[in-house]
């Protein structure tokens, strides 16, 4: 059974610095992804990471995937506070997908 | 874009009441979902139906049945809501194994 274990579960950001989201899943996976969810909206996806070493960027996020491992990771490089939202990774086995419980991160000024 | 709608952003119900969530997606998706978000648990997969009229449980389908007679629509059914049925419901589409498309939600109150 694809279980799937992220943390932190709370971040605590300041503004410029670097951090770093891990996701651990149980067994292979055909592919993962990333989601985003602002404050009061629905999800949306950011990266979907296909194959082992799979690294994805889109401004200051940057998802990468080691599937011997079975670790993704997402990576915030200078934290802004446009990133105050809540993160899922989500390993996808055939039809189905689960989801992490999520990163939920605050920046401080 | 694709465009997944769901019938209520918001919805106080009392126990014992049969409650329909109903979702719409206008990208011939083959593959719907219904997950509930509660804090600290993530999204948890209720059924999801890859095809018109075939539906299979998720993780935690008891206390909820599903209906999908149209390949656009895909309701959700509590029989007969309890308190414990509190929760933010999610629905999604996709195509084959891709990403899912989410709706915007719906936040059931069971009082």
């Amino acid at each position: 059974e694809l279980k799937v274990e992220q943390n932190p579960l709370f971040l605590s950001m300041q503004e410029g610095k670097n951090y770093t989201i891990y996701c651990n899943y149980s067994t292979t996976s055909d592919r993962l992804y990333w989601y985003r969810q602002d404050p009061g909206k629905s999800l949306e996806s950011l990266f979907v990471l296909l194959s082992n070493g799979a690294v994805k960027q889109e401004g200051r996020l940057m998802a990468s995937l080691d599937t011997k491992a079975r670790l993704s990771t997402l990576h915030i490089t200078a934290a802004v506070h446009d990133l105050s939202a809540t993160y899922f990774c989500a390993p996808q086995q055939g039809f189905k997908t689960i989801f992490g419980a999520g990163t939920r991160p605050f920046v401080k000024a | 874009d694709v465009k997944v709608t769901q019938s209520s952003r918001y919805l106080v119900k009392r126990t014992g009441e049969k409650v329909f969530l109903e979702c719409v997606q206008d990208m011939d998706h083959e593959n719907m979902f219904w997950y509930r978000q509660d804090p600290g648990l993530g999204l948890r997969l209720i059924y999801f139906s890859y095809d018109v009229k075939m539906k299979e449980k998720g993780d935690i389908p008891e206390g909820y049945s599903v209906s999908r007679e149209k390949k656009e629509r895909f309701s959700l059914i509590l029989e007969s809501a309890s308190t414990n049925q509190t929760s933010m419901y999610l629905c999604a589409s996709s195509t084959a194994v891709y990403e899912q498309y989410f709706g915007p939600g719906t936040r059931l109150t069971v009082t």
